[in-house]
C-alpha cells in the first residue's frame, strides 16, 4: 500500500513565526511532490511542487525534499492568520498514470 | 480561479435519484480526474481520463459512472447512492505528460 503520512495537527504558531509542516511517503520511486493549501469548505489550491532534493523557495514558502529519507516539508516564514488552513502533501507514486496520492493533511492555526 | 469549474456547487439527492456532476476545464489540458473527499479522510482518487480515455478506475462502485465526451468536459453520473457517499467531489485537470493538477471548486453532495 503506497502511503503519504502527515501529522493531522492542529499545528499552532504565533503570527510572524515559521510554520514547519512535514510529510513522509512510502514509495521510494516517487519523483514529484506537491503541497496544496485547503481552506475550510474550499478546494485544494496548489502552493508549490518540488522534484529535486534540496530546497525550493517561492516567496514566504520553502519546500524541502530528501528522497533518501523519503521526507518532504513545507516551511512558511512570517506566518499570517490568513495562512490558517489545512495543508495537503501529495506524491506522484511510481507506476500508474500521473496519479497523486494525498496525505490526510495538517491543520495549521496561526494566532495573532 | 484555477480554470476548472464544477456544477452544481451543492447537491442534495435521495437514494433513488439519478443526478450528474459536471466539470469543465479552460486550461487546454488533456488529463482530468475525479476525487472524493470525505470528512477526516484523505482525498481519494476515483477516475482518471487521459485524452478522453479512461485510464484508471480506482475500484469505484458502479453507482458512480464517469463520462468524458471531450478533453474539456468531464461528468460523473450518480444513481442509487448511499448516505455514506455524501462528500465533496472534486474535479482536477493536468496537462498531458505533467503531474501538476489544478482543482475545481468541488460539488458538496448530500445523500439522504
Amino acid at each position: 500500500q503506497k502511503e503519504v503520512e502527515q501529522n493531522s495537527g492542529p499545528l499552532s504558531v504565533p503570527e510572524g513565526a515559521i510554520a514547519s509542516l512535514n510529510c513522509t511517503y512510502s514509495d521510494r520511486g516517487s519523483q514529484s511532490f506537491f503541497w496544496y493549501r485547503q481552506y475550510s469548505g474550499k478546494s485544494p489550491e496548489l502552493i508549490m511542487f518540488i522534484y529535486s532534493n534540496g530546497d525550493k523557495e517561492d516567496g514566504r514558502f520553502t519546500a524541502q525534499l530528501n528522497k533518501a529519507s523519503q521526507y518532504v516539508s513545507l516551511l512558511i516564514r512570517d506566518s499570517q492568520p490568513s495562512d490558517s488552513a489545512t495543508y495537503l502533501c501529495a506524491v506522484n507514486m511510481s507506476g500508474g498514470y500521473n496519479k497523486l496520492i494525498f496525505g490526510a493533511g495538517t491543520r495549521l492555526a496561526v494566532h495573532p | 480561479e484555477t480554470g476548472v469549474t464544477q456544477t452544481p456547487r451543492h447537491l442534495v439527492m435521495g437514494m433513488t435519484n439519478k443526478k450528474s456532476l459536471k466539470c469543465e476545464q479552460h486550461l487546454g489540458h488533456n488529463a482530468m480526474y475525479w476525487y472524493k473527499q470525505s470528512a477526516k479522510k484523505p482525498l481519494e482518487l476515483m477516475f482518471v481520463y487521459s485524452l478522453e480515455e479512461r485510464v484508471e478506475n480506482n475500484s469505484v462502485p458502479s453507482r458512480f459512472s464517469p463520462e468524458c465526451p471531450n478533453s474539456s468536459h468531464l461528468f460523473l453520473h450518480l444513481h442509487t447512492l448511499q448516505p455514506e457517499d455524501s462528500a465533496l467531489y472534486l474535479c482536477a485537470a493536468a496537462g498531458l505528460g505533467t503531474d501538476t493538477q489544478y482543482f475545481g471548486p468541488g460539488t458538496r453532495l448530500t445523500v439522504l
